[in-house]
């Protein structure tokens, strides 16, 4: 299995505080996605990164924002949460363009 | 834009026999890459096989198989003989040369029956 770690696997939070999701890394790849899981949506990107403080926005980008300081970590924080951000967030790799994504084990993020 | 639909909310289909799950894309890049992951009810991600656009074969892995028909844009999982354990969410994908996002359909819901 790729070496991918999400922390937290679960979250309950309250609307308006901040929250940040991690993903680790030990493939040394140089991608790296956030993804947001909802039913009837399927999986939709929320930002990705392709190197170092190289980040860019996806269709769902609104109210998230990132940070990839180092290559194994991608941080995901919302900023202030809202109950609409309540779902399963997953993190992916891949290496290049022809290769899979790699799923870590996803966060449930639930905002009261 | 990249677009992947795919038009089966839910299948059924009888254990050791064979389905095919749709997927249909959109998209103006000469180059791309079609990718097909399962979702148990456990919730991971699991990738099951890659199709190159310039690739002369279709993608076989196991009991998956790919029918790749560029002209109509289709890209439709075949998973033969089919198992208990085969039911779950199955997701099309694709990624563009010109673009790092794996782009994401909404996913079919595979039921296999005893």
């Amino acid at each position: 299995d790729a070496g991918i770690t999400q922390s937290p696997r679960h979250k309950v939070t309250e609307t308006g505080t901040p929250v940040t999701l991690r993903c680790h890394q030990t493939e040394n790849h140089r991608y790296m996605y956030w993804y947001r899981q909802d039913p009837g949506h399927g999986l939709r990107l929320i930002h990705y990164s392709y190197g170092v403080k190289d980040t860019d926005k996806g269709e769902v980008s609104d109210g998230y924002s990132v940070s990839r300081s180092k290559t194994e970590d991608f941080l995901l924080t919302l900023e202030s949460a809202t109950s609409s951000q309540t779902s399963v967030y997953f993190c992916a790799i891949s290496s290049e363009f022809n290769s899979p994504l790699h799923f870590g084990n996803g966060t449930r993020l639930t905002v009261t | 834009a990249q677009k992947i639909t795919q038009t089966q909310p839910g299948m059924f289909v009888q254990e050791k026999e064979a389905v095919t799950l749709d997927c249909t894309y959109d998209t103006s890049d000469p180059s791309y890459g079609l990718f097909w992951y399962k979702q148990p009810s456990s919730g991971e991600m699991i990738f099951l096989i890659y199709q190159g656009s310039y690739d002369q074969q279709n993608a076989t892995e196991g009991r998956y198989s790919l029918n790749f028909q560029k002209a109509r844009k289709s890209a439709n999982l075949v998973i033969s003989a089919s198992q208990l354990g085969d039911s779950a969410m199955y997701f099309c994908a694709m990624r563009g040369r010109g673009s790092e996002k794996l782009v994401f359909g909404k996913g079919t819901k595979l039921t296999v029956n005893p």
